[in-house]
């Protein structure tokens, strides 16, 4: 088993440009779940995906989106970005509401 | 809303001695996890308690959950340096409420 596995590792991106982050879940796991880490803090919901719709959405602007495919993966998408997008970003995965798996992260630069 | 406090917020500590990490919640806790997480990396599952006065031990680590449901103290017996990282307690919003609320964690020294 793969466990959680996300792409790409590290990312360096301009302002204003626009960066897709991608989530494998682990086997048997329905729900993906994106959290944003600043340097120093805890996570940061962002939003939660279950039966390829997002389910519950955190405090982050429209800039967020994302999407589930059949298979269970996920995808973070941020347009427009700015300076303090610049993170680690978490996917975690887990079955209904057991405990969350999760992936080694993104960290996204933003010069 | 709800919001975790984690204290302290590091902490150094002599290899083979013990400690305490404290995670108060300013509302009942439905749900508390806890993590460990290395510099920069993935979190890594510790322990989930949901009942009052819930007690788990995976190794030297023992995690419990107050009867009051609003706050959880996690304890490391005999510290190794595996066990240095960032801990981090998480909680549950309800049953309709999917997201987790995170403490900003409690980073972990130990010196040998």
């Amino acid at each position: 088993d793969a466990g959680v596995t996300q792409s790409p590792t590290h990312l360096i991106k301009t302002r204003g440009q626009q960066v897709t982050l991608r989530c494998s879940p682990k086997s048997g796991h329905d729900t993906v779940s994106w959290y944003q880490q600043a340097l120093g803090q805890g996570p940061q919901f962002i939003f939660q995906y279950y039966e390829e719709e997002e389910r519950q959405r955190g405090n982050f602007p429209d800039r967020f989106s994302g999407h589930q495919f059949p298979n269970y993966s996920s995808e973070l998408n941020v347009n427009a970005l700015l300076l303090g997008d610049s993170a680690l970003y978490l996917c975690a995965s887990s079955f209904s509401r057991s405990e969350q798996f999760f992936g080694p992260g993104t960290r996204l630069t933003v010069l | 809303s709800q919001e975790l406090e984690q204290s302290p917020q590091s902490l150094i500590v002599q290899e083979g001695k013990n400690l305490t990490i404290n995670c108060t919640s300013s509302k009942t806790l439905y749900g508390l996890y806890w993590y460990k997480q290395k510099y920069g990396e993935g979190l890594i599952f510790l322990m989930m308690l949901q009942k009052g006065g819930e007690e788990k031990s995976h190794e030297k680590i023992t995690a419990k959950l107050d009867e009051k449901k609003q706050q959880s103290s996690l304890h490391i017996t005999a510290s190794q340096p595996s066990h240095a990282g960032i801990y981090l307690c998480g909680a549950e919003g309800g049953n309709s409420n999917y997201q987790l609320i995170w403490g900003a964690g409690t980073k972990l020294i130990i010196k040998p």
